[in-house]
């Protein structure tokens, strides 16, 4: 079976861009997980997808970050504009409803200068 | 709200020498524990979890048990080797919520001694 799939491994943006990075669920996952992880806040949440739904969307995130699920097996997080501060590994994982395990992909490293 | 305290790293050990990274959490609500591990170029995966108290999870030569009334899950394993350099992640969830979403500590890198 095939894991969570990010795409791309690699981003690196101007400051004020728009980047858009895309995230395929594990098949058959209810629950789809957009974290940030940088070395001195560690793992943050910033939303969460029950069904599609937008469960939560992370407080401090919600200025400019947008996460999207227009189908069951695509998510997209949106930057925009972004920042300098952006710069850090954004994680996509995804669960079975009835299930806690969270399946992790390999993250998107994004570069903001 | 939840949160989830480890030890601050980075750890640094010999080949064959144990290994503890201690948690320590708080919650209003009875979680289940996660221990996680991510090496490098990967996202984390799951090491184990438990979701009862006084209950023990292990893998891999981890292991780690719940203590309700310490409020920790402290990872412990007696011989470190090369390939357990990695980050560690422990984390709560919050089943009163019915969510999946699961809050982590900042992690623990440990590598070996060169």
């Amino acid at each position: 079976d095939a894991g969570v799939t990010q795409t791309p491994r690699h981003e690196v943006a101007e400051k004020g861009q728009t980047i858009i990075l895309k995230c395929e669920p594990v098949s058959g996952h209810n629950d789809l997980f957009w974290y940030r992880q940088t070395k001195i806040q560690g793992l943050e949440l910033l939303s969460y997808f029950r069904s599609k739904s937008l469960m939560e969307d992370g407080g401090a995130f919600k200025d400019r970050f947008k996460a999207e699920m227009l189908n069951s097996s695509f998510s997209t997080l949106k930057i925009q504009p972004t920042e300098p501060k952006d710069s850090a590994v954004y994680l996509c994982a995804s669960s079975l409803y009835s299930a806690e395990t969270l399946y992790f992909g390999s993250g998107t490293r994004l570069t903001v200068l | 709200g939840d949160s989830v305290t480890q030890t601050e790293g980075p750890v640094t050990l010999s080949e064959g020498t144990s290994l503890t990274v201690n948690c320590s959490y708080e919650t209003k609500q009875y979680p289940t524990l996660f221990w996680y591990v991510q090496y490098p170029g990967e996202g984390p995966q799951l090491l184990f979890k438990v979701p009862k108290a006084n209950e023990k999870g292990s893998s891999r030569g981890f292991e780690a048990t719940y203590n309700k009334e310490a409020t920790s899950f402290h990872l412990q394993k007696a011989s470190v080797q090369e390939s357990d350099s990695a980050v560690y992640y422990c984390a709560l969830s919050d089943p009163g919520t019915g969510s999946n979403r699961l809050t982590f500590g900042k992690g623990t890198k440990f590598s070996l001694i060169p």
